[in-house]
């Protein structure tokens, strides 16, 4: 099975910070990767596919990049709406396998 | 526009079963594989089954291997979820999930096992 270790677990940040969000896979899944978002109630929210491809109508200051094992998601400038809780999904291979989740926090 | 609609959830008793269903709308339903994912209460996500387009292949977590079955009816654009042995450890938030992407979610459907 594909181990998918996300960090930082949780982080403070202020509006405008740059912030960076990383999953390392434990094996080689191309770019098999997707990115969510996930406000506290809410459905979560996809980010980024195919590890750096914007989904429609999300804001530019999200990008993500990275392939094989190691993966990123950079939030350019934060916004008060982009406190959250992200995860990273692997889809290479069965089983599929999610990050355990980094929680944005205001600082 | 892509709509996914679960429905089924509710309170069942450990041991017991329920059977959970999503209607799929706003896309071409027979060429896209479904995947289930479940939340329990202030945890992550957790994949829980997918299925092909066809419908031939599903796969499972190990935590739900031998008492799930994923299934579904292309006619009706509907996936199923059967739930069988449950246990407490399954009481969580299900979602409904177009692709194995993940790029299209429903609202969910809660799911409480409890005596």
């Amino acid at each position: 099975d594909i181990q998918m270790t996300q960090s930082p677990s949780a982080m403070s940040a202020s509006v405008g910070d740059r912030v960076t969000i990383t999953c390392r896979a434990s094996q080689d899944i191309s770019t098999n990767l997707a990115w969510f978002q996930q406000k506290p109630g809410k459905v979560p929210k996809r980010l980024i596919y195919a590890a750096s491809t914007l989904q429609s109508g999300v804001p530019s200051r999200f990008s993500g990049s990275g392939s094989g094992t190691e993966f990123t998601l950079t939030i350019s400038s934060l916004q008060p709406e982009d406190f959250a809780t992200y995860y990273c999904l692997q889809h290479h291979s069965y089983p599929l396998t999610f990050g355990g989740g980094t929680k944005v926090e205001i600082k | 526009e892509v709509q996914v609609l679960e429905s089924g959830g509710g309170l069942v008793q450990p041991g017991g079963s329920l059977r959970l269903s999503c209607e799929a709308s706003g896309f071409t339903f027979s060429n896209s594989a479904m995947t289930w994912v479940r939340q329990a209460p202030g945890k992550g996500l957790e994949w829980v089954s997918s299925i092909s387009s066809s419908g031939s292949s599903s796969y499972y977590a190990d935590s739900v291997k031998g008492r799930f079955t994923m299934s579904r009816d292309n006619s009706k654009n509907t996936v199923y979820l059967q739930m069988n042995s449950l246990r407490a450890e399954d009481t969580a938030m299900y979602y409904c999930v177009k692709d194995l992407g993940a790029s299209y979610w429903g609202q969910g459907t809660l799911v409480t096992v409890s005596s």
